[in-house]
């Protein structure tokens, strides 16, 4: 059983169009992270978030937090082929503890 | 947050040597992680390098296969023993809680390790 349930697992788009990767649980999280990997590199951090129903912005990317902190979103505007990559949600239950991942969502925007 | 290099970058070994991966850290960091991603997977847990004594395995990783070295707040050492084609994988370092930011549960990653073992 998967504690961290992502989807979709793959995402094809065209350039300009916009997509939103979900992240769910039953378990609440004290935080989540989500994280942006390129091939052949290691994943790179985009935010944290850590208050139910905080929402955070990074350009053309949009992160919210559940209100109960057991789901996320990540929603992106206007994909451009520079945001094609796999895209991890991780989330840590009880401070301290484990960083448990998402499955991953492969995102591929074409020109 | 830190810096995070790891060497080899890649390595292409034979079947039955092995393979010792270096992760080193710009700044002291209190936790230290090791990771397998296998292709196109997410990343899976193998072990907390523990500074001064013995790592802290997950289920399913073992230290004779896995041995883990921490001799400091900015440097752990894994090693993948014994290597067989399944072993193939993304190796990954992380770590948690700079110096400068202990509280935080945030972790970094290093660029990994692609090891192909033939």
């Amino acid at each position: 059983t998967q504690l961290l349930e992502q989807s979709p697992q793959f995402l094809s788009i065209q350039e300009g169009e916009n997509l939103t990767v979900y992240c769910n649980s039953s378990s609440v999280f004290s935080s989540l992270q989500w994280y942006r990997q390129e091939p052949g590199e290691g994943p790179v951090l985009l935010v944290t978030v850590v208050t139910g129903g905080e929402v955070k912005k990074l350009k053309r990317l949009t992160f919210q937090f559940g209100d109960a902190r057991k789901d996320s979103s990540l929603h992106i505007t206007a994909a451009q082929p520079g945001d094609t990559g796999l895209y991890l949600c991780a989330g840590v239950r009880n401070q301290g503890g484990k960083l448990i991942f998402g499955q991953g969502t492969e995102l591929s925007v074409k020109p | 947050s830190a810096v995070i290099s790891q060497k080899p970058s890649r390595d292409i070994c034979q079947r039955g040597t092995s393979l010792t991966i270096q992760c080193q850290v710009d700044s002291q960091v209190t936790m230290m992680f090791w990771y397998r991603q296998q292709p196109g997977q997410s990343l899976t847990l193998i072990a907390t390098a523990n500074q001064g004594s013995e790592a802290t395995y997950e289920s399913g990783f073992v230290i004779d296969k896995f041995p883990i070295s921490r001799p400091n707040l900015t440097f752990s050492t894994l090693t993948v023993s014994n290597l067989s084609p399944e072993d193939s994988s993304i190796y990954l370092c992380s770590v948690e809680r700079t110096l400068q930011d202990p509280s935080t549960d945030t972790q970094y990653f290093g660029p990994g390790t692609r090891l192909t073992v033939l």
